[in-house]
């Protein structure tokens, strides 16, 4: 059964200082996505990573991944309080995406 | 522009009545979805949709049903035995068969009188 975690589930941060969100997932399946959510809005599509070593950035966020370690990480540079929005990293399976339980990022001044 | 529709934004449900969410499509993707979100809790899948007049159950399909009769077009009935329907529900779409990125609807909260 393909599981995904995500960690931490909660993250609370001061504007300006950096910090990592993680995804560890089970599969052998290396289609890894983030995804952002504001309350009460939809999902948007952050970042796609393809293959081992993948890195992306935009802004203050930079997403990688591991496939070795089975590992993404979404890093957050300089926090600043637009960020402040839950996260969601999701694995592709081989006909369906499962996601993790979010990470609630609230960035305070 | 081309994108998701769901709707209606807010929906209602008296004990005992089916009700329909509406999701439609115009980026002429052939795979569609169903999502489920609880507070606090990640997205569980309910249906979903890789081509016309097909469709198979995900992880929580109990107590909902589903067509697929075009393919921009795949509603949500949420029946009376879905005895805790009250939740936000997102539809999406891909392009293909495989687990590509997913594009969201705006999702409808629907909540029990």
């Amino acid at each position: 059964e393909l599981k995904v975690e995500q960690n931490p589930l909660f993250l609370s941060m001061q504007e300006g200082k950096n910090y990592t969100i993680y995804c560890n997932y089970s599969t052998t399946s290396d289609r890894l996505y983030w995804y952002r959510q504001d309350p009460g809005k939809s999902l948007e599509s952050l970042f796609v990573l393809l293959s081992n070593g993948a890195v992306k950035q935009e802004g203050r966020l930079m997403a990688s991944l591991d496939t070795k370690a089975r590992l993404s990480t979404l890093h957050i540079t300089a926090a600043v309080h637009d960020l402040s929005a839950t996260y969601f990293c999701a694995q592709g399976g081989s006909e369906k995406l499962v996601f993790g339980k979010g990470t609630k990022l609230t960035v305070n001044p | 522009d081309g994108g998701i529709t769901q709707s209606p934004k807010y929906l209602f449900r008296k004990e005992g009545q089916n009700v329909t969410l509406s999701c439609e499509q115009n980026l002429n993707h052939d795979a569609m979805y169903w999502y489920r979100q609880d507070p606090g809790q990640g997205l569980r899948l309910i249906y979903y949709s890789q081509i016309v007049n097909d469709f198979q159950k995900g992880d929580i399909a109990e107590g909902y049903s589903v067509s697929r009769e075009k393919k921009e077009s795949f509603p949500l009935t949420v029946t009376s035995a879905q005895k805790n329907p009250t939740a936000f529900y997102l539809c999406a779409s891909s392009m293909s068969r495989t687990n590509e990125k997913l594009f969201f609807g705006s999702g409808t909260q629907l909540s029990v009188l």
